[in-house]
């Protein structure tokens, strides 16, 4: 059974700091990872992954995969209190009758405290 | 470009009673989901469709049923409804092939059986 394990499942952190989420993960047939953001509704996209060692980098937020050791972070520089949200972490199959499934993580929910 | 659309945003439903969701998209995407999520925990897959005509089971189908009669819509039908299907749920679509694998999310639905 495909499994994706997000941690810390919560954080809190002041203006400013420096945020490193977790995500580990086992899917068959690996092939992408993707971060989503979600605030008050639906989930809006952040990164797919699907080579190691590459850093992929938006604004702040960065995030890079470690397929060897089946995780990845997403690193949140300088947070700022709209950055207070629930990050779902999420594993995507690459072949299959389950090759468009992705198995989510519970989220880590992030508060940025001014 | 409306994206993916839900409708309605909010229903109460009493034990017993069966309904359905509507999700429309107008990205001409072939792939669309159904999801639903608990409070704190991650999201989980009901259905899914790789294009019209073409359906089949997530890992929580149970208590659900799915039809997909043209591209745009895929309607998620709850027959006699169960307090356990209390939930947030979230229709999303993505591109089939070549080009990016993310999906892209409807606002939600937030359903109460009681």
């Amino acid at each position: 059974e495909d499994k994706v394990v997000q941690s810390p499942l919560s954080l809190v952190v002041h203006e400013g700091d420096t945020v490193t989420l977790n995500c580990s993960y086992e899917v068959t047939n690996f092939r992408s990872l993707l971060w989503y953001k979600q605030e008050k509704k639906a989930p809006t996209f952040l990164f797919m992954l699907t080579s190691s060692g590459i850093e992929k980098k938006s604004g702040r937020l960065s995030s890079i995969l470690d397929k060897k050791e089946l995780f990845s972070i997403l690193n949140i520089t300088a947070t700022q209190t709209g950055d207070s949200a629930i990050y779902l972490c999420a594993g995507r199959e690459g072949s299959g009758a389950g090759s468009y499934q992705l198995t989510f993580g519970k989220g880590t929910k992030l508060s940025v405290i001014p | 470009n409306a994206g993916v659309t839900q409708t309605p945003k909010f229903r109460i439903l009493k034990i017993g009673q069966s309904m359905t969701l509507q999700c429309a998209q107008d990205m001409n995407h072939n792939y669309m989901y159904w999801y639903r999520q608990d409070p704190g925990m991650g999201l989980k897959l009901i259905y899914y469709s790789v294009g019209a005509g073409i359906t089949d089971k997530g890992e929580v189908p149970n208590g659900y049923n799915v039809s997909r009669s043209t591209t745009e819509d895929f309607p998620l039908r709850l027959e006699l409804a169960a307090p356990s299907q209390t939930s947030v749920y979230f229709c999303a679509s993505s591109l089939l092939a070549g080009g990016p694998y993310e999906q892209y999310f409807g606002p939600g639905t937030r359903l109460t059986v009681t």
